[in-house]
């Protein structure tokens, strides 16, 4: 029961320019939700976050967004640099149970 | 340095030999789990601990165990591996209370 989807399995975009990564969930308990990026040979690493009462929060570079009536999150990154080229995943949380899908592998090209 | 550490980092083993992969973390954190990473599923929990001798099971506890004897130290026991357990695996960590997870630097296991 896959409860926290990211329909996009990778997605290429050149340095400067918008990356726009989505993920879906089923779940309308989940009242926190929080982006994760891997490196190759790394454990993820946590790097924004948003509570459900909110619709956005940003951090430098990166802002999430959260449509709780489409249960809708994005991860915008601008600009875009070949360092942020990673797994990306998205992740839910209810009541100490955390969903995560199944990740975004975002490649920057210079 | 805050962190979670695994090991080994790498194994390969056979089926039905037992084995233990061992996870700690020096930050004090009441609650830690473990996931397997696997392709097009992402990472699924496999069991969780709130604090001392307190576990409970996740989405795909079948084959492992667990115990958390130490605040810092939650190893995970494949009794008889089977080759649907190979897969990367991380352990992590939090605070209680917090959201944010942090993870070990995960371990590849291959069961043969």
């Amino acid at each position: 029961d896959q409860q926290v989807k990211q329909n996009s399995p990778s997605l290429s975009v050149q340095e400067g320019r918008i990356s726009i990564l989505n993920c879906d969930y089923t779940n309308s308990m989940f009242d926190y939700f929080l982006w994760y990026k891997k490196y190759p040979a790394e454990g993820p690493t946590f790097l924004i976050s948003i509570s459900s009462i909110k619709d956005k929060n940003e951090d430098g570079r990166f802002t999430v967004f959260l449509n709780k009536s489409a249960k809708h999150l994005s991860l915008h990154i601008v600009p875009s640099q070949p360092g942020d080229s990673a797994v990306y995943f998205c992740a839910a949380y209810n009541n100490n149970d955390m969903r995560f899908g199944a990740g975004t592998r975002l490649t920057v090209k210079p | 340095e805050a962190q979670v550490t695994q090991n080994p980092r790498y194994l390969i083993t056979v089926t039905g030999k037992k084995l233990t992969v061992t996870c700690s973390q020096n930050m004090n954190h009441e609650y830690m789990s473990w996931y397997r990473q696997d392709p097009g599923l992402g990472l699924r929990q496999i069991y969780y601990s709130m604090n001392v001798e307190v576990t409970d099971k996740g989405d795909v506890p079948e084959g492992y165990k667990v115990s958390r004897k130490e605040k810092r130290n939650f190893p995970l026991i494949l009794e008889s591996p089977s080759p649907n357990q190979t897969s990367l695996y991380f352990c992590a960590s939090r605070q209680g209370g917090a959201y944010e997870q942090y993870f070990g630097p995960g371990t590849r296991l291959t069961v043969t």
